[in-house]
């Protein structure tokens, strides 16, 4: 059964640093893309970066001075690191799976992080 | 970046009736491959967006055969019959085929 859990800190104050975890069960970082995408309260879907099978990268151009994402494979976990954080990247935070060609097919429940002093 | 633009950005529907919602892409989404990556996720409240229609038509497992896509190139349609309650929430349109991926800024449906 494909699973993600998306886990960090709920609170973040303005201009540090935000690290999140995605930790994966029923399949293997070296066979799917896991992505993150974001959702700030009562708005739309936000792409922010892939973590390629291969451990290839891929960050959307808006974010990509402060973001990085990277893996343990040993662990099946996925990271997300984003620096300089401000009130507006206050959210819900998601990591998902592709599925072959299908993107985002599985997604975890998310992780609500509060940018706040 | 490609720009989705949905349409309505919201709607109300009685029970057993039918809804259709609207994509429009600012370039079109004919990868080099053939494929059309479009893809309709619905976000119940409280939850997280499910994945309800890929490549523009193919319904992902476990999902109703209520729920229907069509378009190509830059203009796409999710149909969703005999509407149900539990069919309540935002529905996102998404586009695969080029980065930055980039989704619609939804259409929520309401029960009437």
């Amino acid at each position: 059964q494909v699973q993600l859990k998306e886990s960090g800190p709920g609170l973040v104050q303005p201009s540090q640093t935000l690290s999140l975890t995605c930790t994966v069960s029923g399949f293997s970082l070296t066979s799917y893309n896991v992505h993150w995408v974001r959702q700030p309260p009562g708005k739309g879907l936000e792409w922010m970066g892939r973590m390629r099978y291969n451990g290839d990268t891929s960050y959307n151009s808006a974010l990509k001075s402060r973001l990085s994402i990277s893996r343990d494979t040993s662990k099946n976990q996925v990271f997300l690191k984003m620096n300089s954080l401000q009130t507006d990247d206050t959210g819900t935070y998601y990591c998902t799976r592709d599925k072959a060609e299908i993107w985002f097919a599985y997604w975890g429940q998310g992780t609500l992080v509060t940018v706040s002093s | 970046d490609v720009v989705m633009t949905q349409t309505p950005v919201s709607l109300s529907v009685s029970l057993g009736g039918q809804v259709s919602i609207s994509c429009r892409s600012s370039q079109s989404l004919v990868h080099n491959n053939g494929n059309t990556y479009l893809s309709w996720y619905l976000q119940k409240p409280g939850q997280s967006p499910q994945l309800l229609i890929y490549k523009v038509s193919n319904r992902f497992s476990g999902i109703s055969d209520r729920f229907s896509g069509s378009g190509s190139g830059t203009d796409f349609t999710l149909k969703i019959s005999r509407v149900e309650p539990d069919d309540l929430g935002v529905y996102y349109c998404g586009q695969g085929t080029q980065y930055p991926l980039t989704f619609g800024s939804g259409t929520k449906l309401e029960i009437k």
